[in-house]
């Protein structure tokens, strides 16, 4: 089956540093993945659609320049959390498409200090 | 706007009961409806996926089933066991476009 990674999986960083996390799709090629966002009891909130090759759709309220999401290739999105504040802890999860069937990656924890 | 609801919020049953997660959808222009299990602190493990055409999914212990025109899927779980205890959660898509989540039911199995 389509299996999605993630890394880090587990992060922590200082407030006002920058943060990289990646999203690959291992055994086939996405022209579309979605990075969500979910805190502590809530579920995933959609927070941007990357499409490889032009510039990332973002859901309103979610800050474009904050979180620059790059899909340089058909099997990697990368969302960098620029200037992390302790507000941006959270746990997020990329989906890649294949087809019209959407696979998850394992998650991000991200922990803002 | 898709809008994707769960009832009830949390759960409690003891071991061995069958039980039902509720889920409904405002949009029944739908491709697929999804359900997902997540642990604490972990990513999403799909369970069911049920294509619009399609009415019930079965794995296991696990049924979901779909009715599109009343814009319902539900979650039948057998014979519950403690591993069970987790979020569930249920998504609709509209094809290749952002899965829609509810937030999630909270199950907890007592042995």
């Amino acid at each position: 089956g389509a299996v999605v990674s993630q890394h880090p999986s587990r992060v922590i960083c200082k407030s006002g540093t920058s943060v990289k996390i990646e999203c690959r799709s291992l055994d086939f090629q996405a022209t579309t993945m979605f990075w969500y966002r979910q805190f502590p009891k809530q579920s995933l909130m959609l927070m941007a659609t990357s499409n490889e090759g032009s510039k990332a759709t973002y859901e309103q309220g979610v800050e474009k320049d904050k979180f620059l999401i790059n899909h340089a290739s058909l099997t990697l999105s990368t969302l960098t959390v620029t200037s992390a504040h302790p507000e941006d802890s959270s746990f997020y999860i990329c989906s890649a498409v294949d087809g019209y069937e959407q696979y998850f990656g394992p998650g991000t924890r991200l922990t803002v200090t | 706007k898709q809008e994707v609801t769960q009832i009830p919020a949390a759960l409690s049953v003891p071991e061995g009961e069958n039980l039902v997660l509720n889920c409904s959808f405002t949009d029944s222009a739908i491709y697929n409806l999804q359900w997902f299990r997540q642990d604490p602190g972990k990513g999403l493990t799909s369970l069911l996926l049920i294509q619009s055409s399609q009415r019930e999914q079965t794995s296991g212990r696990l049924n979901a089933s779909l009715d599109k025109s009343s814009g319902r899927s539900t979650l039948y779980i057998a014979a519950s066991q403690p591993g069970d205890s987790a979020t569930y959660l249920c998504a609709a898509s509209s094809g290749n476009t952002p899965l829609v989540f509810g937030k999630g039911t909270r199950l907890s199995v007592i042995a």
